[in-house]
């Protein structure tokens, strides 16, 4: 089982619709979680960071469910622009910096 | 604003040949790290410091050597490059302070080993 999975997508979606992804990850330990966005051929850029239950910035919501041990991020009113790949990441746990990530997301947002 | 550098964009080299690929932050941070990242299989992380002259191998250090010698600089070598070794290569730093994880990437070195 890897260790921080995602639904590879793609996620075609029209615009002004909500979309919504999920990310699982398997080590309990882990406390700090990131969506990062990655337009095509460029680097990941921090989303956004969760440390505790959640996080809203703009159109952007990204929710922790340590229970189930997965994060998830809602956009809302998708733009064209939104199209990228979605990474999220989370740390190994412990004193360590190393972050773990997912394969991404392909979301693509339709005129 | 974090800025991360990398020394090319793209790079061409033969099989065989000795690769150094550079890294250089600006924001003072302990850590440093080089990934490579192929379709389908993500960022795999290859090395990482967390102070100067300080690595630890990540979980593909195979082929690969990195260091270190000041804080802002993480050098990454292919000892002797191979066609497997055809990848996107992303350096990224992060700050030990406050328990803050984030990392930030630089624009990549785009790899191609013929």
């Amino acid at each position: 089982r890897k260790e921080v999975e995602q639904d590879p997508g793609p996620f075609n979606v029209p615009e002004g619709a909500t979309v919504a992804f999920n990310c699982t990850y398997s080590n309990s330990a882990s406390q700090s979680f990131f969506w990062y966005r990655q337009d095509c051929r460029k680097e990941p850029k921090l989303l956004m960071s969760v440390y505790s239950s959640g996080n809203e910035d703009g159109r952007f919501t990204a929710q922790l469910n340590r229970a189930s041990q997965y994060i998830s991020l809602l956009i809302r009113d998708s733009k064209l622009s939104d199209s990228a790949t979605y990474l999220c990441a989370a740390n190994y746990g412990g004193a360590t910096n190393k972050l773990i990530f997912g394969t991404g997301t392909l979301l693509a947002v339709q005129p | 604003d974090v800025k991360v550098t990398q020394s090319s964009r793209y790079l061409v080299k033969r099989t065989g040949e000795k690769v150094f690929l550079e890294c250089v932050q600006d924001m003072d941070h302990e850590n440093m790290f080089w990934y490579r990242q192929d379709p389908g299989l993500g960022l795999r992380l290859i090395y990482f410091s967390y102070d100067v002259k300080m690595k630890e191998k990540g979980d593909i250090p195979e082929g690969y050597s990195v260091s270190r010698e000041k804080k802002e600089r993480f050098s990454l070598i292919l000892e002797s490059a191979s066609t497997n070794q055809t990848s996107m290569y992303l350096c990224a730093s992060s700050t030990t302070g406050g328990g803050s994880y984030e990392q930030y990437f630089g624009p990549g070195t785009r790899l191609t080993v013929t």
